[in-house]
């Protein structure tokens, strides 16, 4: 069965520094999004992403977010300077068309710890 | 936005049914209801989604109240890995940018 798959599964970073999280959506795919969910609280959506170009953000993707499609096959969330508090999980997710009736594919994340 | 409400906890018995609610009493006319659920330690995992008929797959049923208002969640026999947090969410802005509520923490009992 298609994935979405996310590198790395764990990431450590400085307070600071800047930090790419990595995601190959299922292929044929065409929306992807960004998702991060704080240890002990719910899912919130940062992102959404459909033909090079960001469809939808939430008041938390603020300028120190940034997302990208390199290739034909990578997604990634830059995020430019990190704080203590984007210590989270990050989840990408695909869907085939962005439309209301159909399923959007979850990653299994990738745990970001800023110290 | 269309917000749903759902109990924060249940329990239920393996091998037992069990029915998740679901409240969506400002759901519009072009809004789907989807359900994802979160095993621990995992990404959320879609479940099943509808707009006014009931749907069932391999995974549960869904039943959606004729006024839309609610709906509920059927997993026919419970597992242990069916053990995890379920969420119900309406689609948002005509698109499928999924927004997470609190949902409701399954607990599945041997």
């Amino acid at each position: 069965e298609p994935e979405v798959t996310q590198t790395p599964s764990h990431q450590v970073t400085q307070m600071g520094q800047e930090v790419i999280l990595r995601c190959v959506p299922i292929s044929n795919h065409l929306y992807f999004y960004w998702y991060r969910q704080i240890l002990g609280q719910k899912v919130e959506f940062l992102v959404s992403f459909y033909n090079n170009e960001i469809s939808e953000k939430s008041e938390i993707f603020d300028d120190q977010f940034s997302v990208e499609r390199p290739d034909g096959s990578n997604f990634t969330l830059k995020i430019r300077s990190t704080k203590l508090e984007d210590s989270a999980m990050y989840f990408c997710a695909s869907s085939s068309n962005g439309q209301v009736n159909t399923e959007a594919f979850f990653g299994q994340g990738t745990r970001l710890t800023v110290v | 936005d269309a917000k749903t409400t759902q109990p924060n906890s249940m329990e239920s018995n393996e091998e037992e049914p069990v029915h998740l609610p679901c409240n969506h009493s400002t759901i519009s006319g072009t809004d789907y209801i989807h359900w994802y659920r979160q095993l621990p330690s995992q990404g959320p995992e879609y479940v099943i989604h509808g707009l006014t008929s009931n749907v069932n797959n391999r995974m549960a049923s869904l039943a959606i109240a004729e006024d839309r208002k609610s709906s509920t969640l059927i997993l026919h026999r419970a597992t242990l890995r069916d053990a995890a947090v379920y969420y119900c969410i309406l689609s948002y802005y005509n698109n499928n940018d999924m927004r997470f509520g609190a949902g409701t923490r399954l607990t599945v009992k041997p």
